[in-house]
């Protein structure tokens, strides 16, 4: 098992780039969750969805941020165009549904990404 | 809405004594659950200890312990016989159990510095 898959670790890019966090959720995880860490705010769930259809998205800041999950090994987070208060890290997390292998209601968190915005 | 509350931005302790971080939440619900999760310098969220509120019984993980008290909605993490290896920010984190509230609501974390 692999863990849930966050791409790039590092990501450093000028106001008004269009930026994409990539995330591979683990294997089987039906529920897929995006958070922003800052240290202002803390942690703070942007998005989350359940086999694949975005459930509650009311943590998302604003239309410059979008979120997609195509099929259920992928999901993005897009920020365009990308600001610097947008610097933070992400954070992506999945979790198994009721009764999955016996490690129900644990979520299991990525590596982040930390994004830094000149 | 539910909060957490972590009133301790920071803590020390030394090596092989024991150490209890605060945590409170504020709910309607009568059924969730409640975690502590550890972030070490490489940012990586691993989870510590988990507790379902229907559970009179404190959870227990090795050196790690909770006190949970549903009345007065705390829920506290011991960490005995402390190593530097558990040098981290601790977040403690709730989680309603109806299908909707299943994304995890933190606090603002707790920084223990470990001291030989």
């Amino acid at each position: 098992d692999a863990g849930v898959i966050q791409s790039p670790r590092h990501e450093v890019t000028e106001m008004g780039q269009e930026v994409t966090l990539r995330c591979k959720p683990i294997s089987g995880h039906d529920y897929l969750f995006w958070y922003r860490q800052t240290m202002m705010r803390g942690l703070e769930l942007l998005i989350y969805f359940n086999n694949n259809v975005p459930i509650d998205d009311s943590g998302m800041p604003e239309d410059r941020f979008s979120a997609k999950m195509p099929n259920a090994s992928f999901s993005t987070l897009k920020i365009q165009p990308s600001e610097p208060r947008d610097s933070a890290v992400y954070f992506c997390a999945s979790r198994g549904g009721t009764g999955f292998n016996g490690r129900r209601n644990e979520q299991f968190f990525g590596p982040g990404t930390r994004l830094t915005v000149l | 809405a539910q909060t957490v509350t972590q009133s301790q931005p920071e803590m020390s302790v030394q090596e092989a004594e024991t150490v209890t971080l605060s945590c409170t939440y504020d709910t309607s619900e009568s059924d969730y659950y409640l975690f502590w999760y550890k972030q070490p310098p490489s940012r990586q969220m691993i989870l510590v200890i988990r507790q379902e509120a229907y559970k009179q019984q404190n959870a227990t993980e090795n050196r790690f312990s909770v006190n949970f008290q549903k009345a007065a909605k705390s829920f506290s993490l011991k960490i005995s016989d402390s190593q530097l290896g558990d040098a981290a920010m601790y977040f403690c984190a709730y989680r309603s159990a109806i299908p909707s509230g299943t994304a995890l609501i933190f606090g603002k974390g707790t920084t223990l510095s470990v001291s030989s």
